[in-house]
């Protein structure tokens, strides 16, 4: 089982809809949780950064942690065409000697 | 200011053939991180760097080797290309442990 399980998709839209994106993870010692997007042939950005759990909202981004179902989200308001990239979840724990845990990604595609 | 760059873009080696991968960054980041991307894998950590003169092993690191002899630069070397090796490679680079900005990767193809 990987630490880390994130549906690949495609996960496909019709524009304006709430996209909601989710991670899974088995290790309780997480505590950096990170939202990348990706575009097509394009290196991976940040969107979002959140520390332990609750909310966090930038704009039409909302990312969302419950450390006690050790379950991460990410929300998309009012969506559109230009978000369509596949959106990939990373994290790690406090001690600084760990790298970053990786999803594999799910690809989200907005229909005009 | 550049960011991340990789160098080169593309790539189609023969099997047992060897390259360098180059990455270099002008924002001054200690930590530089040389990554594959696998379709279904996501990413995968092959050898990072917390220094210059300083590097160490991935969670893939079998097959490559890697250098930093320049705070800005990491390279990453294939001393014999294996078609397993066929994936794109990401460069990123941090200031310590916070956000990583990653380059525009290099696709490799190993015939």
């Amino acid at each position: 089982q990987k630490e880390v399980e994130q549906d690949p998709g495609p996960l496909s839209v019709p524009e304006g809809a709430i996209v909601s994106l989710n991670c899974t993870y088995s290790n309780s010692a997480f505590q950096y949780f990170m939202w990348y997007r990706q575009y097509s042939r394009k290196g991976p950005e940040l969107l979002m950064y959140t520390y332990s759990s609750g909310n966090k909202e930038d704009g039409r981004f909302t990312a969302q942690v419950d450390k006690s179902s050790k379950y991460i989200s990410l929300f998309i308001r009012d969506s559109q065409p230009s978000d369509s990239a596949t959106y990939l979840c990373a994290m790690r724990g406090i001690d600084p000697r760990y790298q970053l845990i990786w999803g594999a990604g799910t690809k989200l595609i907005i229909k005009p | 200011n550049a960011g991340v760059t990789q160098t080169p873009k593309f790539r189609v080696l023969k099997t047992g053939q060897s390259m360098t991968l180059l990455c270099a960054q002008d924002m001054n980041h200690e930590y530089m991180y040389w990554y594959r991307q696998d379709p279904g894998m996501g990413l995968r950590l092959i050898h990072y760097s917390v220094g210059e003169g300083t590097t160490a092993k991935g969670e893939v690191p079998d097959g490559y080797n890697v250098s930093r002899l320049k705070k800005q630069n990491f390279l990453l070397g294939l001393e014999s290309a294996a078609p397993s090796q066929t994936s794109v490679y990401f460069c990123a680079s941090s200031q310590q442990q916070g956000t990583q900005y990653f380059g525009p990767g290099t696709r490799l193809t190993v015939l």
